[in-house]
Parts: C-alpha cells; sequence; structure tokens
C-alpha cells in the first residue's frame, strides 16, 4: 500500500515528445507538490497545489504544466522536452493544515532521461 | 541565496565510527520547520525527523540523534556506530511560516559513506 506513488517509474524519450508523469496518494492530503532533483542531487520545488488549487508556480518553463484532476493526484506534463529535463521528478503530499509545518511524504521518483 | 547549507559534500567513515552531518540555515521567520530526509541509493526520499522553532529539545531516535541550536542557526545530525546500511546522501530543509506555498528549502545534501 503505497502511500504516494508516481508513474513511470523510468522514462526515456526524444527530444521534442511530450510526455507525462502521473501522481497519487492515499494519504488524504490535501496539498501535493512537485520537485525536480538536478543531476547533482539539488532538489528544488516546482510547483504546489492545495485542494486543487495551485500555489506554488516557480520560476518553470511553460512547457511545465501540472494538472490536478482531485487531491489525490497530480500529474506533470512535459511539452516539448529538452535535453535539459533530464532529471529525477519526485512528488510529495502533505496534510496542508499548517503553512510549511506539515511533513512531506515523497513518492519513488521518475527517472527522466532526454535523448 | 541558498536558506539551507550543508558543508559537507561527502563523508566516510568506517563501520562503527560516529558521525555528524552539518546542517545550517537562514530565516527571518520566528517560526519554522526543520527537517532532514535521506536518499538511500536506490533513489527514494525518506523523511526522519521534523522540529518546529520554538523547540530546542535534541532528539534521539535509536542511533541517530539531532541537536538543534538557534542560537548558532543549526540542526545537526549524528549517527552513532554507524553502520554499511547508513550509507546515502542526507538532506536538511527547512520550511519557513511566511512561505504560504509550504515549500521545502533543500540544502545540497550530504553524501554519506559507511564502509565495513
Amino acid at each position: 500500500d503505497t502511500a504516494v506513488s508516481q508513474t513511470p517509474k523510468y522514462l526515456v524519450t526524444q527530444m521534442g515528445n511530450d510526455k507525462s508523469i502521473k501522481c497519487e496518494q492515499n494519504l488524504g492530503h490535501d496539498t501535493m507538490y512537485w520537485y525536480k532533483q538536478d543531476s547533482k542531487k539539488f532538489l528544488k520545488i516546482m510547483f504546489s497545489y492545495n485542494n486543487k488549487e495551485l500555489i506554488i508556480n516557480e520560476t518553470v518553463p511553460n512547457r511545465f504544466s501540472p494538472k490536478s484532476p482531485d487531491k489525490a493526484h497530480l500529474n506533470l506534463h512535459i511539452n516539448s522536452l529538452e535535453l535539459g529535463d533530464s532529471a529525477v521528478y519526485f512528488c510529495a503530499s502533505s496534510q496542508g493544515v499548517l503553512p510549511g509545518a506539515d511533513t512531506q511524504y515523497f513518492g519513488p521518483g521518475t527517472r527522466l532521461t532526454v535523448l | 541565496a541558498q536558506k539551507v547549507t550543508q558543508a559537507q559534500t561527502e563523508i566516510s567513515v568506517v563501520e562503527k565510527e560516529d558521525v555528524t552531518l552539518d546542517c545550517v540555515y537562514e530565516t527571518r521567520d520566528t517560526t519554522y520547520y526543520l527537517f532532514w530526509y535521506k536518499q538511500p541509493p536506490s533513489g527514494e526520499l525518506v523523511f526522519l525527523i521534523r522540529r518546529n522553532s520554538f523547540d530546542e529539545q535534541n532528539e534521539i531516535s535509536g542511533r541517530y540523534s539531532w541537536n538543534f541550536q538557534k542560537s548558532t542557526s543549526s540542526f545537526n545530525f549524528t549517527i552513532t556506530a554507524s553502520q554499511v546500511v547508513d550509507s546515502a546522501v542526507y538532506f536538511c530543509a527547512l520550511s519557513e511560516n511566511s512561505n504560504s506555498g509550504y515549500a521545502l528549502n533543500f540544502g545540497k545534501g550530504t553524501s554519506l559513506l559507511v564502509t565495513p
């Protein structure tokens, strides 16, 4: 019973393609996030959603578009993939009751490789 | 500006040694939260601890202990009697009350290698 799950785990694709990564949490949390981990292991927030509403949109190219169909799901769609998009993408969730206070639980990550 | 600094990029110890991972943070908020996460070679991010800014008590969990000192803005992590399974990248992170987006600011991580 994985708390935060992501699919796929690995994604290899060509430059210029469009791809999606799916995330689901079964913790009943209100807030979900996408983080990007680069080749140097640095983790940086991309987006966060609270109750299906976007609350963070960091400086991310608009080729990246998150979509939250319901509280339990936050998908990430990437258009026109570029070499620099190669990274590990982590989804996370937290209760969302107290700003900044809640522990974030992470999915297993999706390793995206753009050729 | 980096809000969380983990000055040690890599540490290598021999099994059974004690090791301390340093974390220094920067914030103007009076209410904030500090976290440690472990990322083993398998790649997942495992939550270890959360500490709020009003609770400076040190915490011990088995071989793990954390020393939170507001005076030096530090939240250091010590592993006692290290084991090979402790080999991982460890991240310290900060969440600030003023950040309505709830995002975690991560340090760059410390890669710990424990050899037999």
